[in-house]
This record gives structure tokens, C-alpha cells and sequence, in this order.
């Protein structure tokens, strides 16, 4: 099976652009969670979707939003962008059992630069 | 909220030696998941083991275990015959059960790992 697939894998933007940042889950992983890596904060959870709804957001302003597709791809935004936003941004996907995520599988990551 | 704490920034182990990682964590609940995940040069993050709080028995990954003690709240990983391979950051991570887990994985601050040759 092809693992969870993040594009693009590198971005340059300004701040106050947007930027949107895609992930393709592993075949047959409905959820799809989102991470936010950078060296101060470490890894910190963004927001977590499954079956085409948000269940839930981390502690994060409303700048950064997403969504999930009917084929359970996922996209995430980021509006009005700020130099702090610089950061490898991690998607992860997993099975779910009943409502129980299992283990998250990531993939390669993007990493955003703003200037 | 969950914390994780990962004591040690840095271990430095000669290859084919043996190295353990700390991990100690707080949470209220009693369903959990625990997970080791190793993120190499490549900032690609790998799963390397994973252990259900309701298991008694520790996990066990071919060169890599686990020792959880659920009532001292540490989940600490051991690497056996370490290999140059293993060099990378590694992350401690616990899941709640509550809300099927959407809450996330909580990350400790990672533990740089080197292996001598």
C-alpha cells in the first residue's frame, strides 16, 4: 500500500498570503489529523477529521482551517500568514474502528517558510 | 490535559550497545494508547511501537521493547544491538480513548538519539 502523501513538499510564502497544504491517507484510513512541528512549540495537534467532519481542533486561532474530501483526502489552510506560521506541517492518517482512531501513520510532511 | 516529558535531550549509545529512553506522562484516564515514533534526517515520522494502557504485557518490536508501568505513569523504550540506522529524534506520544481519540496525539519534546560507530 502507498503511505499518507503530502503536497507540495516545500513553500515559500509572504506573510498575510494563504497558503493550502494537501494530504492523501493511506488506502482505506478515514481519519486524517494534522500536525504543526517547529523547534519552540514542538509537535503540537491542529485538528482531526473524519467522515468529511471536523471532530475536533487543537489549540490553534482561526487562521488554520480544513476539510476532508469524500475519498477522505484532507486540505488545510492558513490565512493572513505570519512569520510564526514557519513549520513542518504533518498529516497522519488511521483506521477507525467504530468511532476509535487506531494508529496514526504520517506522512513526509510540508514544509512551510514565510517571509 | 495529557503532558508528556521526555527527561533526556540527548543519549549517546556505541553501536550494538544497548540504550533505554525515559518517558513518564499524566493523565486521569484509564484507557489510553502509548506510542514511540522515531523522526530520522528526513523529518519523516516513523511508528516504532505502540502499547494499549489496558495490556499488561509490554510490547515488543524486534530489536525495540517497551517497559510500562502504568501506576508510575513511565513508558520507557529499549533499543537493543543499536544499529546506525536508529540515530534519529525520538518522540514519546500518548492518545486518550475519549472521543475515539480525535483529541490528538500529545508529543513529549523528543530525545536526539546517536549512535557511535
Amino acid at each position: 500500500k502507498a503511505g499518507v502523501t503530502q503536497t507540495p513538499r516545500y513553500l515559500i510564502k509572504t506573510r498575510g498570503q494563504q497558503v493550502t497544504l494537501s494530504c492523501s491517507p493511506i488506502s482505506g484510513h478515514r481519519s486524517v489529523s494534522w500536525y504543526q512541528q517547529t523547534p519552540g512549540q514542538g509537535l503540537q495537534f491542529l485538528f482531526e477529521y473524519f467522515s468529511e467532519t471536523q471532530r475536533n481542533k487543537g489549540n490553534f486561532p482561526g487562521r488554520f482551517s480544513g476539510r476532508q474530501f469524500s475519498n477522505s483526502r484532507s486540505e488545510m489552510n492558513v490565512s493572513t500568514l505570519e512569520l510564526g506560521d514557519s513549520a513542518l506541517y504533518l498529516c497522519a492518517s488511521s483506521l477507525v474502528q467504530g468511532f476509535l482512531i487506531e494508529t496514526q501513520y504520517f506522512g513526509p510532511g510540508t514544509r512551510l517558510l514565510v517571509l | 490535559a495529557q503532558t508528556v516529558t521526555q527527561s533526556q535531550p540527548e543519549m549517546s549509545v556505541q553501536e550494538a550497545e544497548t540504550v533505554t529512553l525515559s518517558c513518564t506522562y499524566d493523565t486521569s484516564e484509564s484507557d489510553y494508547y502509548l506510542f514511540w515514533y522515531k523522526q530520522p534526517p528526513s523529518r519523516q515520522m516513523i511508528l516504532v511501537i505502540r502499547q494499549e494502557a489496558y495490556k499488561q504485557q509490554n510490547a515488543t518490536e524486534n530489536r525495540f521493547s517497551v517497559n510500562f508501568q502504568k501506576a508510575a505513569k513511565s513508558f520507557s523504550l529499549k533499543i537493543s544491538d543499536s544499529q546506525l540506522g536508529d540515530a534519529a529524534m525520538y518522540f514519546c506520544a500518548y492518545r486518550s480513548y475519549s472521543g475515539g481519540g480525535a483529541d490528538g496525539l500529545t508529543f513529549g519534546k523528543g530525545t536526539h538519539l546517536i549512535i557511535q560507530p
